[in-house]
């Protein structure tokens, strides 16, 4: 079983749409998360940082984490065309190792 | 913001050459950098971690010999594919870190190298 689980997609939704992208977690010791959105070929570019539980709001997005159910959301209100692309959840330990551990990314296509 | 230049972006070798990757922070210093590899519609795999001024950490399955990494600087990282086959072909991407008390702000990711061998 894989650390960090995501739907691969690919999602595709009518341009003004909500979005959500969920990532679930198997290790407790995650403290850190991050959605980062790819587009082809690119390297990853940050969205939105949590730590620990809560919500955060930036913009169109919104990050949501529940730690008791070791699960992750990202919401993307009035979805655009642009923001068709690769999102992958990234979480990390508090302490000790800092690598990130991804989950495999799921591919959004807004439509116009 | 936090910038990391990654060079070359594309690369094309011939079987049996070595080619390096070149990863620079452009306006912090970079005291862990994350060597990553990515398939096609894959997610990033670690290979390894590098702190500078020390022999890096490699994850299991990763040829320590085959993919060199250097990290000499606090600003410059590279890795060096060894005698590459074509199934080294790959995204190669790295990551920098400006320290433990930087928080995320420090995980800012290259543009990535697409590597062909044939």
């Amino acid at each position: 079983q894989k650390e960090v689980e995501q739907d691969p997609g690919p999602l595709s939704v009518p341009e003004g749409a909500i979005v959500s992208l969920n990532c679930t977690y198997s290790n407790s010791a995650f403290q850190y998360f991050m959605w980062y959105r790819q587009y082809s070929r690119k390297g990853p570019e940050l969205l939105m940082y949590t730590y620990s539980s809560g919500n955060k709001e930036d913009g169109r997005f919104t990050a949501q984490v529940d730690k008791s159910s070791k699960y992750i959301s990202l919401f993307i209100r009035d979805s655009q065309p642009s923001d068709s692309a690769t999102y992958l959840c990234a979480m990390r330990a508090g302490t000790g190792r800092r690598a990130l551990t991804f989950g495999s990314g799921t591919r959004l296509q807004v439509q116009p | 913001g936090a910038v990391v230049s990654q060079h070359p972006s594309w690369v094309i070798c011939k079987s049996g050459t070595s080619v390096k990757i070149e990863c620079r922070s452009l306006d912090f210093q970079a005291t862990t950098m994350f060597w990553y590899r990515q398939f096609p519609k894959q997610s990033l795999m670690l290979m390894a971690t590098s702190n500078e001024g020390s022999k890096a950490t490699y994850e299991q399955g990763v040829e320590k010999d085959k993919f060199l990494i250097n990290h000499a600087s606090l600003t410059l990282s590279t890795l060096t594919v060894t005698s590459a086959h074509p199934e080294d072909s790959s995204f190669y991407i790295c990551s920098a870190s400006a320290g433990q008390g930087a928080g995320n702000y420090g995980y800012t990711f290259g543009s990535g190298t697409r590597l062909t061998v044939v």
